[in-house]
């Protein structure tokens, strides 16, 4: 399977520090995303980076992927408390087959 | 606006009936998704359609069946002999993959359908 695998499965921080979510997954990708959900809602695209990128920002965001060792991690710096959401990585090829990890619930208190 | 709808947002079934969750776009992407997630899991594809009138199984597809006779629906069916249907449904869409996506198929998600079995 090409499931990406979240850890730490639940993080809690103070608002304002960073927060920091690793990915791990299984077999050889092109690419691998990085969604929010809150608390019942629909998911929402963060960032995508491609298997030859090492490092990629966006906002508060940077996403860093080594391949090497099939993992990846999402850093939110400074965080708010809006942030507060669970947070999945998704692996895919060309094939159109998308497969999330069971994701990091992040709680950042005001 | 575009997006995606999903409908109805909750849903209550006697166990044994079958029952029809909706998802209709107007993004005028060509792939469409079901994905099932249950409480404090991950998402977990049910089925997938890159194309009109085809569609793929996913990896949990007993139980379930959808259609797509048009580009902006795909319903998705959650049948009598889904063992534990109650969970929370998310539909997706998504443009098809190209080199500047690395062959990502990147997903805008509706706002799911809650479907809870008595």
């Amino acid at each position: 399977s090409q499931q990406g695998e979240e850890d730490p499965q639940a993080l809690s921080i103070q608002e304002g520090e960073n927060a920091t979510m690793n990915c791990s997954y299984k077999t050889s990708i092109n690419n691998l995303q990085w969604y929010r959900q809150n608390s019942g809602r629909g998911l929402v695209h963060l960032i995508l980076i491609r298997s030859n990128e090492r490092e990629k920002h966006s906002g508060r965001l940077r996403v860093t992927l080594d391949t090497s060792k099939k993992s990846s991690s999402l850093l939110i710096t400074a965080s708010r408390a809006a942030d507060t959401a669970s947070y999945f990585c998704a692996t895919g090829r060309w094939t159109g087959k998308v497969i999330f990890g069971p994701g990091t619930s992040l709680s950042v208190i005001p | 606006d575009g997006g995606i709808t999903q409908s109805p947002k909750y849903l209550f079934r006697k166990e044994g009936q079958n029952v029809t969750l909706s998802c209709e776009q107007n993004l005028n992407h060509d792939a469409m998704y079901w994905y099932r997630q249950d409480p404090g899991q991950g998402l977990r594809l049910i089925y997938y359609s890159q194309i009109v009138n085809d569609f793929q199984k996913g990896d949990i597809a007993e139980g379930y069946s959808v259609s797509r006779e048009k580009k902006e629906s795909f319903p998705l069916t959650v049948t009598s002999a889904q063992k534990n249907p109650t969970a929370f449904y998310l539909c997706a869409s998504s443009t098809p993959p190209d080199e500047s996506s690395a062959g990502a198929n990147v997903l805008t998600f509706g706002a799911g359908s809650r479907l809870t079995v008595l």
